[in-house]
């Protein structure tokens, strides 16, 4: 099946430090959705984001609407421990989520 | 918030034979609800999207003799992983969808031995 392509495929920072993924797609979207997933579980909404240029926040997370509806951005800020794990774009069409690739984050001591 | 419930959240069976895995909505009635199956390392790849009443419907290449899906209720879906072998072995994930919100269960992993 379609995948969305995320980068980077996975990130090593320091707490504190920001960050910054995209997830970009042939297909175009009218709604991406940004979700975290800690190992062993489902993935749990972060983000839902519905309009072309829209950008949403909820708390330190930031992300974006493409105005070609074919990207999305995220943006954490001021990263912290658990912030840890892997985080998946997915864009919604015909009523069913394609998701990307995954970014996983690692937050070095 | 509206919460999905996955059951079992691990399983280990013989290869050969048959695991059911329960997905319910708890606050909320579900019309449609999704199979994933995510391998290590990977991302999530829908299987099957399950209809209450009527038949799911499969994605390109996924058996539908092998991931028998029934959703008898609006709160709760049901896939069978028929005549399991060791390659069946992966984490299986069910999503209900709430209006515009889809919610995930916490999965299930499924060992084939």
């Amino acid at each position: 099946g379609q995948q969305l392509n995320q980068s980077p495929q996975s990130m090593f920072i320091q707490e504190g430090e920001d960050v910054s993924m995209n997830c970009t797609s042939s297909s175009i979207f009218n709604t991406w959705l940004w979700y975290k997933q800690d190992p062993g579980e489902g993935p749990v909404l972060l983000i839902a984001l519905y309009k072309a240029g829209e950008l949403t926040s909820n708390g330190r997370l930031t992300a974006q609407f493409g105005i070609t509806r074919k990207d999305s951005f995220l943006n954490i800020s001021a990263s912290i421990p658990s912030d840890v794990g892997i985080y998946f774009c997915a864009g919604l069409g015909n009523e069913k989520l394609t998701f990307g690739t995954g970014t996983r984050l690692t937050i070095i001591p | 918030g509206a919460v999905v419930s996955q059951h079992p959240s691990w399983v280990i069976c013989k290869s050969g034979t048959s695991v059911k895995i329960e997905c319910r909505s708890l606050d909320f009635q579900a019309t449609t609800m999704f199979w994933y199956r995510q391998f290590p390392k990977q991302s999530l790849m829908l299987m099957a999207t399950s209809n209450e009443g009527s038949k799911a419907t499969y994605e390109q290449g996924v058996e539908k003799d092998k991931f028998l899906i029934n959703h008898a209720s609006l709160t709760l879906s049901t896939l069978t992983v028929t005549s399991a072998h060791p390659e069946d072995s992966s984490f299986y994930i069910c999503s209900a969808r709430d209006l515009a919100a889809y919610t995930f269960g916490s999965g299930t992993r499924l060992t084939v031995v």
